[in-house]
């Protein structure tokens, strides 16, 4: 079985460009996560969503993220205008639902904002 | 104060030690608690899921101690393939916060 895809696996963009990353979570998984991982520290909630709900964005910066998961399979994070702070893994995890045990994380996406 | 907190190391240890991580959360209301792995440059994977009364897999023994609010992993007769990142994670009543610590680093050396 496939796991979670995400694309691309890295993207190299200057400062206040748009970039978007994309997931594929399992199939047959409800509940889909967005994590940001910065060096040496662990995944950061950015948001989750229940089907094509966001149940909770309350760590996404909305003034410059955005996220989409219209028919509740595949989702997109976008940024717009990226800053240099935004430089990280993006990770895409997915679950059978919320209070499900295990996430399982695609390989992420590594930004560099130059 | 960071809601989940974990010693960074590294932890340096032989082949065959047994190395022991620590970790502390500040929600009493926390109800599941999991250890999780991360190789350099991959993304986490459960390795296991830490239950009231204790719990073990194979040379992973995982605890937790509400009273204290900690949780700990053991690891028996460490092995070179055990480097990485254990990432402890908490998760609120109902699931709906799921907080990952920053991780300890632990190299196994021959």
């Amino acid at each position: 079985e496939a796991g979670v895809v995400q694309s691309p696996r890295y993207k190299i963009i200057e400062k206040k460009q748009p970039v978007a990353f994309w997931c594929n979570p399992i199939s047959g998984h409800n509940t889909l996560y967005w994590y940001l991982q910065n060096l040496g520290q662990g995944p950061e909630l950015l948001i989750r969503y229940e089907n094509e709900e966001a149940v909770d964005d309350s760590q996404l910066p909305k003034d410059r993220f955005s996220a989409e998961r219209l028919k509740g399979v595949d989702s997109t994070l976008k940024i717009q205008p990226a800053e240099l702070g935004d430089s990280a893994v993006y990770l895409c995890a997915s679950s059978l639902g919320t209070n499900t045990a295990e996430q399982f994380f695609g390989p992420g996406t590594r930004l560099t904002v130059l | 104060r960071k809601e989940v907190e974990q010693d960074p190391g590294p932890f340096n240890v032989p082949e065959g030690a047994t190395v022991a991580f620590n970790c502390t959360y500040s929600n009493s209301a926390s109800q599941s608690f999991f250890w999780y792995r991360q190789d350099c440059r991959k993304e986490p994977k459960l390795l296991m899921s830490v239950y009231s009364s204790g719990n073990e897999d194979g040379r992973f023994t995982a605890q937790l101690n509400r009273a204290s609010q900690y949780i700990s992993l053991l690891i028996r007769d460490s092995k070179l393939s055990d480097s990485a990142t254990y990432l402890c994670v908490v998760r609120s009543t109902g699931g709906f916060k799921t907080i990952f610590g920053a991780g300890t680093r632990l190299f196994v050396k021959a």
